[in-house]
């Protein structure tokens, strides 16, 4: 099945810096990246996703890279403000038959932003 | 609120006993999962259905969980003759027909004594 490995398991920034996190996938036919961030004691919320037809999307200051050739994909978010403070999870789905839709997550990073 | 909302929000028990959690999906979401989260680990996918029908079970589903989704809107969790090791944030997710994106209710958090 598929796994994800996803690294910082922390990272701390200035605010107005820049936050990068890292994801690996195993499984070629993913086809499917999304990022969730989750607040302390909140649910999980999708902030941007990725097809495996695309190489890179933007959204502000929200931006996710995809490399299907080395199988790994990244967030990026600049000028962090303290409210991106959050756990950060990425995900990519088992493609095709009855997983449709069936996601394995990273084991998350955890962003501080600090004013 | 027209989110995924599940009740209850936490849920403490002695081992051995038996649990129910249920989740409402958004109303037009015909997909609907359920997912575990232990502390400071992502989310695993424990199983999910189509409508009415089950269509996946994770193999960390054993014989004590039983999941229903009756008339293909809102879905309950069994866990029968719980164990310590049960203990975690059990999330329901669902999302709309043949489309991936995932809108997450906020949980129940499952305490075992």
């Amino acid at each position: 099945g598929e796994n994800v490995e996803q690294h910082p398991s922390t990272l701390s920034v200035q605010e107005g810096d820049s936050a990068v996190i890292k994801c690996t996938y195993s499984d070629s036919a993913s086809n499917y990246f999304p990022w969730y961030k989750q607040e302390l004691g909140k649910r999980p919320q999708l902030i941007i996703d990725i097809r495996s037809n695309v190489g890179e999307k933007k959204d502000q200051r929200i931006a996710v890279t995809l490399n299907k050739t080395a199988k790994h994909f990244s967030l990026h978010i600049t000028e962090t403000q303290p409210e991106d403070s959050a756990v950060y999870f990425c995900a990519a789905n088992s493609a095709g038959g009855t997983s449709y839709g069936k996601l394995t997550f990273g084991q998350g990073t955890i962003l501080t932003v600090h004013p | 609120d027209t989110g995924v909302s599940q009740d209850p929000r936490h849920k403490i028990t002695k081992r051995g006993q038996n649990v129910t959690f249920r989740c409402d999906p958004i109303s037009e979401h015909n997909r609907l999962y359920w997912y575990r989260q232990t502390l400071g680990q992502g989310p695993e996918f424990l199983t999910y259905f189509q409508n009415e029908a089950q269509l996946e079970k994770s193999r960390l589903l054993s014989d004590r969980f039983s999941a229903e989704r009756p008339k293909g809107s809102f879905s309950t969790l069994e866990i029968q003759r719980t164990e310590q090791g049960d203990s975690a944030m059990y999330l329901c997710a669902s999302s709309p027909h043949f489309n991936e994106k995932l809108f997450f209710g906020s949980g129940t958090q499952l305490s075992v004594l």
